[in-house]
């Protein structure tokens, strides 16, 4: 069964750099969530998009921003990048008012330096 | 706003034998689902099972079961003929029906079976 793609699997970039994150759900899901895990952390809520529109934020700094495309791809985009923005970016997809059950990609380590 | 408490950092379990996770949670909503993922080492978040808050009957997944007390808030789980692959970090979540359906995790419980 196909499941959630997310490209770069690894990525190192220095401060005050930007990084784009890709996600490719898995096919037909509508919704698509994007969560942050920090060293020894949970995952924690970034933002959700339904129907590629918008549908939740959470502590999402200003300075990152997001989008779903036509073809329900969705790109994470984070700018001017701290030390503190290591960690793993989990994108989740699911077919919503359905199962409700969210199912994850194998994530992309971001390491800033 | 939605808490999710794992009581147990760490637990160890003997290969063959069965564990029990401890979850609770804290909600005003009548309506969500709860779920258990685990987290091996490679680091991929695998969804366990899941239990919708309206039924009544436990749900299980082969080895998987719950235990759902819907007035005491506590959702554990239960791994039965715990096996060596089940050595992960196991996170309860819970979720709001009809709202954005986000995710929020417990900090999650270390397990190790030993052989």
């Amino acid at each position: 069964a196909a499941g959630v793609i997310q490209s770069p699997r690894h990525l190192i970039k220095e401060k005050r750099e930007t990084a784009t994150l890709k996600c490719y759900p898995i096919p037909r899901h509508d919704t698509v969530y994007w969560y942050q895990q920090g060293p020894g952390q949970d995952p924690q809520f970034l933002i959700s998009f339904y129907e590629k529109m918008q549908s939740d934020k959470g502590s999402i700094p200003d300075r990152f921003s997001a989008q779903q495309f036509s073809d329900y791809h969705s790109e994470l985009n984070m700018s001017s990048l701290e030390l503190g923005d290591s960690a793993l970016y989990f994108c989740a997809s699911s077919l919503t008012r359905t199962t409700y059950e969210q199912y994850f990609g194998p994530g992309t380590r971001l390491t800033v330096t | 706003a939605q808490t999710v408490t794992q009581s147990q950092p760490e637990m160890s379990v003997q290969e063959a034998e069965t564990v029990t996770l401890s979850c609770t949670y804290d909600t005003s909503e009548s309506n969500y689902y709860l779920f258990w993922y685990k987290q091996p080492p490679s680091r991929q978040m695998i969804l366990v099972i899941r239990q919708e808050a309206y039924k009544q009957q436990n749900a299980t997944e082969n080895r998987f079961s719950v235990n759902f007390q819907k007035a005491a808030k506590s959702f554990s789980l239960k791994i039965s003929d715990s096996q060596l692959g089940d050595t992960a970090m196991y996170f309860c979540a819970f979720m709001i029906q009809g709202g954005s359906e986000k995710l929020v995790f417990g900090k999650g419980t270390k397990l190790t079976v030993n052989p």
